[in-house]
């Protein structure tokens, strides 16, 4: 199976700032890559799919670029809102699987 | 809009079974992949299985396979998942949710709000 690496594990940061999450494939998943927000007690939220493809409602302060193995996702400014757990998930092959996850904190 | 609204979680004790079931509503069910995701408590996320919009298809995750199995009752608009030889490592909220690419295999969105099962002696 395709195992996702997430770094760094914890993002310290102020709101304002931006993020910059990294999301690592032991093989190619061309751009069959998906992230998602989740905030503590909530299920998850889709944010972006296909490697760049906003979700439907989902700000343009997040943006997501790669191919291949290698994946970002970018958060331009923080707003109080967006410290949670994201996560990089892909589909290219059977099964699924999720990346272990980025926390982004309140500094 | 779209919901799904997951029930039939609980505690169970190793080797029981449990059946897990997800009404969905506000979008055209029989058209749609869906798929079961989990988390273990304090844990990331773990997908389990899909199955195809007409139940036809379905994949797991290898160490599922063989004592889980996803079905669906189209004229329901209710997506299963029975459980059985439960391991306490099965302890987690499941989420049901729906392929959002609208084929077999898409992205996940949306998600449920999860129902927690505990295997536990």
């Amino acid at each position: 199976e395709i195992v996702l690496t997430q770094s760094p594990a914890t993002l310290s940061l102020s709101p304002g700032e931006g993020a910059t999450l990294s999301c690592r494939a032991s093989q190619s998943v061309t751009s069959y890559l998906a992230w998602y927000q989740q905030k503590p007690g909530q299920a998850p939220r889709l944010l972006i799919y296909d490697a760049s493809n906003r979700a439907t409602g989902i700000p343009a302060r997040f943006s997501g670029r790669g191919s291949g193995t290698d994946f970002t996702l970018t958060i331009s400014s923080l707003e109080p809102e967006d410290f949670a757990v994201y996560y990089c998930q892909q589909r290219s092959n059977w099964p699924f699987t999720f990346g272990p996850g980025t926390t982004v904190d309140i500094k | 809009q779209v919901q799904l609204v997951e029930s039939g979680g609980g505690v169970v004790q190793p080797g029981r079974s449990l059946r897990l079931s997800c009404a969905a509503s506000g979008f055209t069910f029989n058209t749609y992949a869906m798929h079961w995701v989990r988390q273990a408590p304090g844990k990331g996320l773990e997908w389990v299985a899909i199955i195809s919009y007409d139940g036809r298809n379905n994949y797991y995750t290898d160490s599922m396979k063989g004592r889980f199995t996803i079905s669906r009752d189209n004229s329901k608009n209710t997506l299963y998942l029975q459980m059985n030889s439960l391991r306490v490592e099965d302890t987690a909220i499941y989420y049901c949710v729906r392929d959002g690419s609208g084929s077999y295999g898409g992205w996940l969105d949306p998600w449920g709000q999860g129902t927690l099962v505990t295997v536990s002696s």
